[in-house]
């Protein structure tokens, strides 16, 4: 069965640091990688996504994801955190073969200002 | 017209009612989904449609019903539900399924009472 594990429960950073959530899954085969967001009161969002090709992808926001197949992990990075970005992160697998998604815990992101 | 639509936004219902939820969307995508959230919690996976077909139900009891009638819509039927069914009911839709980043609804508040 497949897992996605995010480490970090609870994240709290002032803004201007830089960001950098992990995002382990398992599973032996082919899968696709997702980061949504979900700001407070609102529906979830797609941020970026893998599929195939450079392994470091942009998404909007000036957010970006490396995945790194050795280590199945995907984690989202920026490099300079807002209070806009304040959020839950949610980090999601897709298993090419059976088409399930699985979604990890999440990450509740708050930036002071 | 980008967007998934869930009417209604918010629902209480007694044990004993039937009641309906809707999702809709225009972007001409073949996959739809239902998923169930709870506070602080990812969305759990609970039914899969490729084509106006089921393919995946994940063992949901027998109290949720989907439907979809045609390729923009998505119903969830709910009959004699219990207090722990309480939760945010998300739709999402992709162009295809599985391989594709999902667009999701605003989602509707189910309280069970």
């Amino acid at each position: 069965a497949q897992s996605v594990s995010q480490h970090n429960h609870h994240v709290i950073l002032s803004e201007a640091a830089s960001l950098e959530l992990g995002c382990n899954y398992s599973y032996g085969g082919t899968v696709n990688l997702f980061w949504y967001v979900q700001y407070p009161g609102q529906h979830l969002q797609l941020l970026l996504k893998y599929f195939s090709g450079d392994p470091l992808v942009k998404g909007i926001k000036g957010f970006e994801a490396e995945f790194i197949k050795s280590k199945f992990s995907f984690n989202l990075r920026k490099p300079s955190v807002q209070w806009s970005d304040t959020a839950e992160y949610f980090c999601a697998v897709i298993n090419t073969n059976a088409g399930k998604s699985t979604f990890g815990d999440g990450t509740t992101l708050t930036v002071k200002p | 017209d980008t967007e998934v639509t869930q009417t209604p936004k918010h629902l209480v219902m007694g044990m004993t009612n039937k009641k309906s939820l809707k999702c809709e969307q225009h972007m001409g995508h073949r996959a739809m989904y239902w998923y169930k959230q709870k506070a602080k919690k990812p969305p759990e996976l609970m039914f899969v449609y490729s084509y106006e077909k089921l393919s995946i139900n994940e063992s949901v009891p027998s109290r949720f019903s989907p439907e979809c009638p045609n390729s923009s819509l998505l119903n969830l039927h709910l009959h004699a539900l219990q207090p722990e069914d309480s939760a945010l009911y998300l739709c999402a839709s992709s162009q295809e399924w599985g391989n594709y980043g999902y667009t999701f609804g605003s989602g509707t508040r189910l309280t069970v009472v």
